[in-house]
């Protein structure tokens, strides 16, 4: 299996601050890499596919870039409805998989 | 705009079988890749199978010896079947839709319990 690993896990942020989450495969994924915010007792929600598409309806303030085994999310400028956990995953290879987490808490 | 309903028992057993259904409405199922993911309570992500709406399956091999997924395309459903279930398959249950792996819309998730 690809394994995913994020950093940091948890953050601490304030309205307004940009931020970034970094995500890295343990082989290459080409750019076949997703990203989904989730906020608690909810489903997650798709974000960022192949690595930079912005998926219809998320705001631009949300961009991802990388290829290869590493990549990123960027928030250019946080606001309140943003803080929640954002997972990666990968989808080159069954089974896909995702990485454990980054929570984005506020400052 | 599509929605996805899953529904099915919320408390299951030890040795037994859990049976979910995912109800699709605001378009056909007659297309895309339907996936089960699992997140046991506090925990991430687990991938769990998909079916593509011809019927053909890929599942995770952690549980592929348990897992059976299932669709019903008349009825609009797809169906998740994992069997001799333990107190480790304790989790929030969603179903989602996709283009292959990516995970375009999911349901609102069900949790199953697994206890005696």
């Amino acid at each position: 299996d690809i394994q995913m690993t994020q950093s940091p896990s948890s953050l601490s942020a304030s309205v307004g601050d940009r931020v970034t989450i970094t995500c890295r495969a343990s082989q290459s994924i080409s750019s076949y890499l997703n990203w989904y915010q989730q906020k608690p007792g909810k489903a997650p929600k798709l974000l960022i596919f192949a690595a930079s598409g912005l998926q219809s309806g998320v705001p631009s303030r949300f961009s991802g870039s990388g290829s290869g085994t590493d990549f990123t999310l960027t928030i250019s400028s946080l606001q309140p409805e943003d803080f929640a956990t954002y997972y990666c995953q990968q989808s080159y290879s069954i089974p896909q998989t995702f990485g454990q987490g980054t929570k984005v808490e506020i400052k | 705009q599509v929605q996805l309903q899953e529904s099915g028992p919320g408390l299951v057993k030890p040795s037994e079988t859990l049976s979910l259904t995912c109800t699709v409405s605001g378009g056909s199922i007659s297309s895309y890749y339907w996936s089960w993911i699992r997140q046991p309570p506090g925990k991430g992500l687990e991938w769990i199978g998909y079916i593509y709406y011809s019927g053909s399956t890929k599942y995770n091999p952690s549980l592929k010896s348990r897992v059976t997924i299932s669709i019903d395309t008349s009825k609009n459903q797809f169906s998740l079947k994992l069997s001799s279930v333990t107190a480790a398959d304790t989790a929030v249950y969603y179903c989602a839709r996709g283009p292959s792996l990516t995970l375009e819309y999911w349901g609102q998730g069900t949790l199953v319990t697994v206890s005696s």
